[in-house]
């Protein structure tokens, strides 16, 4: 069965640098979307993308924040100067042709700022 | 604003005890209504979709339900597999890429 992979698993950074989550999509899937779960808390949304563009973002989703698919498969989220508050769960996930189809979910990554 | 209310917040049963999960929702014309199961450490897994107020899903021990203003989420004889933190999420009808808009879930525990 296709799954949404997502790289790496955990990784660790400190204030301030630049960290890129990478998502692989479920292959024909054409909306995708990055979602972030603090710990104990609710998963939230952060932004949506389609047609290589962004199609809505929330107001988490600020400057320092950016997405990207460069090369057609994988999909990424960029935070380009992390915050401690920033440590949380990144869920990428994908959904099929149209735009109300179910939203599967990759394992996440666990992104801690120290 | 759309919003997702689960309750209760933790439930603990023996197994084989039956329950239900509930999922209050408002939001500004449905979509759909998504049940997911999640472990911990780990992302969400899909479980059911429900489009319109009647409708019923199955998966196993599971039985979805969805009103105008909630949905159930029972459990028949649950067993320790079925030990999870289960959300709802809602999809509003709007255009462009909907987002699904979560509650904070059911943390359910069964003990052997």
């Amino acid at each position: 069965e296709p799954e949404v992979t997502q790289t790496p698993s955990h990784q660790v950074t400190q204030m301030g640098q630049e960290v890129i989550l990478r998502c692989v999509p479920i292959s024909n899937h054409l909306y995708f979307y990055w979602y972030r779960q603090i710990l104990g808390q609710k998963v939230e949304f952060l932004v949506s993308f389609y047609n290589n563009e962004i199609s809505e973002k929330s107001e988490i989703f600020d400057d320092q924040f950016s997405v990207e698919r460069p090369d057609g498969s994988n999909f990424t989220l960029k935070i380009r100067s992390t915050k401690l508050e920033d440590s949380a769960m990144y869920f990428c996930a994908t959904a099929g042709l149209v735009r109300t189809d179910t939203q599967y979910f990759g394992p996440g990554t666990r992104l801690t700022v120290l | 604003e759309d919003q997702v209310t689960q309750s209760p917040e933790a439930l603990r049963l023996q197994e084989g005890e039956s329950s239900s999960l509930n999922c209050s929702y408002t939001v500004s014309g449905l979509r759909g209504l998504f049940w997911y199961r999640q472990d911990p450490g780990k992302g969400p897994e899909f479980l059911f979709t429900l489009y319109s107020a009647g409708e019923e899903k199955e998966k196993e021990r599971l039985k979805a339900t969805l009103t105008k203003k909630e949905s159930f989420l029972h459990i028949t004889a649950p067993k320790p597999e079925d030990s999870a933190t289960y959300l709802c999420a809602v999809q509003a009808q709007n255009s462009g890429n909907t987002p699904l808009v979560f509650g904070k879930g059911t943390r359910l525990s069964v003990i052997a």
